[in-house]
Parts: structure tokens; C-alpha cells; sequence
């Protein structure tokens, strides 16, 4: 099973420029995440979707755009790149389970590393 | 504000040994803690998880404890391997129906031979 698919895996962008980040998964989860790594830290994250057609700022949204195309598919937009946004991005995505929003774990994809000089 | 935090950066252990991981929490209302390991050049990898009505959950090899009274929680590695060689993360998510998790900073295991 692939599960959480990214690509590309490495990137180098000049300021400025613009660059789409893709993730899919196989599992057919109902939530996706986007989230990024700095050296020595843990992930912080970017935007998420609790399910296919919604979208929702996290804890770094800024200089980030997403779009949810499908329920498979989570895609992350840095429209015109900072040097401050190196760093690793991961996708994951996760199910719901029963009526309530209980809890189930995220699985992640093996990154994006972004450069931007 | 609410933090997820790890007290050692880096735990040294020898092959065969029991490893213990700590992770202290701040946020009252989290109800799901994970813990993942993450190898270099990968992403997280899910290793156990355990829900705020229970203080204790096993898997293979590893237990996580949790004790909500003084907002901690620990995963123990038991007959420690070489390839457990890896950097661990504990996350969170608070109780307020935004399922995303909130991650610690990481513990580094490095497991000598």
C-alpha cells in the first residue's frame, strides 16, 4: 500500500517564485493535513481539511494557500516564496470514526524538502 | 499559551535495555495523545496512541503511560534494538472538535551497540 504519497520530494526555488506541493492518499480518508518541519522541531501545522470540500487555517497559514480537489487529493500552494519558508512540509491524512469527531491516527507521507534561496 | 513539550532532547541507551520517553502536556482538555517515530528522512511513523480514559496501553514492545493528574505521558521501549535508533515525537489533540495535533519538540534515542 503507498498510503501517503508527496511530490515532489526535493525542491530548490528562487524568492518570489511560485510552486504547488502535491499530496494523495490511498486510504480513503475523509481528513488531510498539511504540515511543516524546521530543523529541531516538531511539526507545526499549516492548514487542514476535515473532509472533501472544506479547508481550515492551522497554526502557520500565512504565505499558504491549499485547495482540497478530491477527497484523495490535498494540494499546497506557496505563491510567491520566502526564504523563511525552507523546511520540510509532510501531508497526512486521517478517518473519522462514529458520529463525534473522536480521534483516529495521522498518517504521513515522507515530504517535501524546500529550499528557497 | 498550551504546549506540548519533551523534558530530554537526546536519551542514550544500550541494546537490550529499556528505554523510557517523557512528554509533559499543558493543555488539560487534550482527550488523544500519539506517540510517532520519525527516521531520518521520513515522515512520521505512528506507533501507539492512547485516549485521556485510560492510563495505560500496550503494543508490541512498547507501553505508553498516561497520568493526567500531573499532565504527563511516557513511552517505554522495552529490550531497546538498534533499529528503535530514531527521533520520537508526542502530540496532542485538545478536546475542542479541530482534530489536528498539536507535536513536541522530539526526543533523539540513539541506541549503542
Amino acid at each position: 500500500n503507498a498510503g501517503v504519497t508527496q511530490t515532489p520530494k526535493f525542491q530548490v526555488l528562487k524568492t518570489g517564485q511560485s510552486m504547488t506541493l502535491q499530496c494523495a492518499q490511498d486510504m480513503n480518508h475523509n481528513s488531510m493535513y498539511w504540515y511543516r518541519q524546521d530543523p529541531g522541531m516538531g511539526l507545526r501545522l499549516i492548514y487542514y481539511s476535515a473532509s472533501e470540500g472544506t479547508t481550515d487555517k492551522g497554526e502557520v497559514p500565512n504565505g499558504y494557500n491549499v485547495s482540497r480537489l478530491n477527497k484523495r487529493e490535498f494540494s499546497l500552494r506557496l505563491e510567491s516564496a520566502a526564504p523563511s519558508q525552507t523546511s520540510v512540509y509532510f501531508c497526512a491524512s486521517s478517518e473519522i470514526v462514529g458520529t463525534y469527531y473522536s480521534n483516529q491516527p495521522q498518517h504521513f507521507g515522507d515530504g517535501t524538502r524546500l529550499s528557497i534561496l | 499559551g498550551e504546549s506540548v513539550g519533551l523534558h530530554l532532547p537526546t536519551l542514550s541507551v544500550q541494546e537490550g535495555d529499556n528505554s523510557i520517553i517523557n512528554c509533559a502536556y499543558s493543555n488539560s482538555a487534550s482527550d488523544y495523545f500519539i506517540w510517532y517515530k520519525q527516521e531520518s528522512g521520513k515522515g512520521p511513523q505512528f506507533i501507539i496512541d492512547i485516549r485521556s480514559n485510560m492510563d495505560k496501553r500496550q503494543g508490541q514492545r512498547v507501553t505508553v503511560l498516561l497520568n493526567k493528574t500531573v499532565k504527563h505521558l511516557s513511552l517505554q521501549i522495552a529490550a531497546t534494538q538498534p533499529g528503535d535508533s530514531a527521533v520520537y515525537f508526542c502530540a496532542e489533540t485538545p478536546d475542542t472538535g479541530r482534530r489536528a495535533l498539536t507535536f513536541g519538540s522530539g526526543t533523539r534515542l540513539q541506541v549503542q551497540p
